[in-house]
């Protein structure tokens, strides 16, 4: 079975400071993995995906995520926070088997100034 | 155009009428979907329509029939909601059912049930 895990449901950062979303995942086969954010009363926007090839990926607005098959993780992180940056996050996962996309529970991730 | 339009935005409905909501997409995307998504919550799958062909119901209840008139466009009709049916409802495209294709979602619709 396929399941996604976001074990913190908030994550506090002081603007400036780097941040890490943390996601770890169980699928049949290799995954497609994807972060999405959601601010409030909006739907959500995609931010970046691991389909396959560099571990690194990067994405919108400055964020990136590495890949790592061994801890089968795909953490959300970002330099320099951004008080815009204060969201719902929510990661994603598919197997390359198929199967619907599966969604962690979400984090809700405040920067303060 | 990379947007999927959901319409309307805010609705508010008696728990006797019927009303519908409405999902555009312009990307040629032949894959769509529903979601229902409670405050700070993850979506929840509602339907997903391949090739504009139901493929999957979630075991949703009948008070909810979705339907797909054309490769652009999704709808949801709503009849006989209950209060705990109010919710925010996303659509979702994606190029192809499946695979590694990102999903694009709509802004919702946020239900009120009274």
């Amino acid at each position: 079975a396929q399941s996604v895990a976001q074990p913190e449901d908030q994550v506090n950062v002081a603007e400036g400071n780097p941040l890490t979303v943390k996601c770890t995942y169980s699928v049949s086969g290799n995954p497609y993995l994807f972060w999405y954010v959601q601010y409030p009363n909006r739907g959500l926007q995609f931010l970046l995906k691991y389909i396959t090839g560099d571990n690194l990926v990067k994405g919108s607005y400055g964020f990136e995520a590495e890949f790592n098959k061994s801890q089968t993780s795909f953490h959300l992180k970002k330099p320099s926070a951004l008080v815009s940056d204060s969201a719902l996050y929510f990661c994603a996962v598919r197997g390359n088997q198929g199967g619907k996309l599966i969604f962690g529970q979400g984090t809700e991730l405040s920067v303060k100034p | 155009d990379t947007e999927v339009t959901q319409t309307p935005k805010h609705l508010v409905m008696g728990m006797t009428n019927k009303k519908s909501l409405k999902c555009e997409q312009h990307m040629g995307h032949r894959a769509m979907y529903w979601y229902k998504q409670k405050a700070k919550k993850p979506p929840e799958l509602m339907f997903v329509y391949s090739y504009e062909k139901l493929s999957i119901n979630e075991s949703v209840p009948s008070r909810f029939s979705p339907e797909c008139p054309n490769s652009s466009l999704l709808n949801l009709h709503l009849h006989a909601l209950q209060p705990e049916d109010s919710a925010l409802y996303l659509c979702a495209s994606s190029q192809l059912p499946g695979q590694g294709y990102g999903y694009t979602f709509g802004s919702g619709t946020r239900l009120t049930v009274v």
